[in-house]
This record gives C-alpha cells, sequence and structure tokens, in this order.
C-alpha cells in the first residue's frame, strides 16, 4: 500500500557488517511486521512489533533483532551478516481492527557481498 | 509445523481463459487466507482474501474458495489479460493481524 514506507531502497553490505532497515506505517496502523523474501520465494515472517514490544516471532536467529518507536514506526537490524541474508526485506503494517488486513511496505534489497 | 504448499509453480494460460492456483494448508488454527500478487522488483499486493466464515468471495475477475474441512483453498482468475500475468502468494494465518505464512508462489503468463 502506498502508505507504508521503506528505507534505504537498497542496500550493499559486506560479510560481517550490521545493517538497519526502517519502516514507516501506513496512516492509523500500529503493528509492523518484518518479512525476509529471498529470490523467488515467497516472503518468510522475522517478527511483530506492537506497542513498541516484539510479540511474534519466526525461526530467525538472535542476529535479527528490531525496534518499534512511540510513533509505531520500526527498524529492523541484522548483525553479522552473511551471503545467505541477501533478500528483498519487506514490512507490513496493520491496525487492530478485525477485518482489516496487513499491507506491505516496497522492500528494502539488501545485498551481502 | 505451519506450512502452505502452492501448485502450480508456473502456469501458462491463453488471454482470456481461466486460471486456478491451489494452496493447503496444514495448521488447523489457520482461519484467515490472502492472496497477494507480486510483480516484478514490486511490493506483494493483495488482490482477495477469506476468512474461514465463509466458503467463497468473489471480486469481478477474481474469485477464491475455501475448503476447510480439506484445508485447502483455490484461486480463481477468469477472463485473464496480460497484465494479469505475475506471480501469485497465497498464505494463511490464525487471522489477519498474526503472523503470515506464505506458500512458494505460481507464476502466471497470459500469453496475448
Amino acid at each position: 500500500d502506498a502508505g507504508v514506507t521503506q528505507s534505504p531502497t537498497h542496500l550493499i553490505k559486506t560479510r560481517g557488517q550490521q545493517v538497519t532497515l526502517r519502516c514507516s506505517p501506513k496512516s492509523g496502523h500500529d503493528t509492523v511486521s518484518w518479512y525476509q523474501q529471498a529470490l523467488g520465494q515467497g516472503p518468510q515472517f522475522i517478527f511483530q512489533y506492537y506497542e513498541e514490544e516484539e510479540r511474534q516471532r519466526g525461526n530467525f536467529p538472535d542476529r535479527f533483532s528490531g525496534h518499534q518507536f512511540p510513533n509505531y514506526s520500526s527498524e529492523l537490524n541484522v548483525n553479522a551478516l552473511l551471503l545467505g541474508d541477501s533478500a528483498l526485506y519487506l514490512c507490513a503494517t496493520y491496525t487492530g481492527s478485525g477485518t482489516d488486513t496487513q499491507y506491505f511496505g516496497p522492500g528494502t534489497r539488501l545485498t551481502v557481498l | 509445523g505451519e506450512n502452505v504448499e502452492q501448485h502450480p509453480s508456473t502456469l501458462s494460460v491463453q488471454e482470456g481463459d481461466s486460471a486456478v492456483i491451489k494452496c493447503t494448508y496444514s495448521d488447523s488454527a489457520s482461519n484467515y487466507f490472502p492472496w497477494y500478487k507480486q510483480e516484478l522488483g514490486k511490493r506483494p499486493q493483495l488482490i482477495i482474501d477469506i476468512r474461514s466464515n465463509v466458503g467463497e468471495k468473489k471480486d469481478q475477475r477474481i474469485a477464491v474458495t475455501l475448503n476447510k474441512t480439506a484445508k485447502h483453498f483455490s484461486l480463481h482468475i477468469t477472463e485473464t489479460q496480460p497484465e494479469d500475468s505475475a506471480v501469485y502468494f497465497c498464505a494463511g494465518a490464525m487471522d489477519s493481524s498474526y503472523k503470515l505464512i506464505f506458500g512458494s508462489g505460481t507464476r502466471l503468463l497470459v500469453r496475448p
């Protein structure tokens, strides 16, 4: 959805480095989920933040961590980058309505060399 | 564990024909099933979703059916157009706020 923004658009890092990706939710949305989409695969859930706390987590190592700010924006941090971390990182935001759905941002393309 | 399987991986149809993509899920607690369309280099875009309290939902040329007993759901696109060409992903979740478990995707090609 056009209301969800992510930065940066593209990023190139080398193995062992650390990276921070950012997501600003659609207006009115208070929940942010992060997904990793490797080339040719479906998105895989990393974790979800609500009320500045991690509420759910997928099968990703502790190298992946996050944060949510009082304005509901969120960061994804990845430490000790591996070549296999190269992927499109998507955030999806949501509001607490039972009939709403998650809307994806444009993603950040991370390349690890 | 939680798993969503999607078939076929590729689908080629003639413009005007129908296309059907099928998914099965393993978690019986799943109650929300969205479908996303992803064009090359773009974000996944929600095209239709269905909740477990209904068996079918339709939006113009797109329809989704759900069989909770069999744990499978399908996307139907009628009167396909070249602009329907993209990768389509199904997903399942406990509800719309919960983590989405995605299928592996179907690359749809609509031949003019």
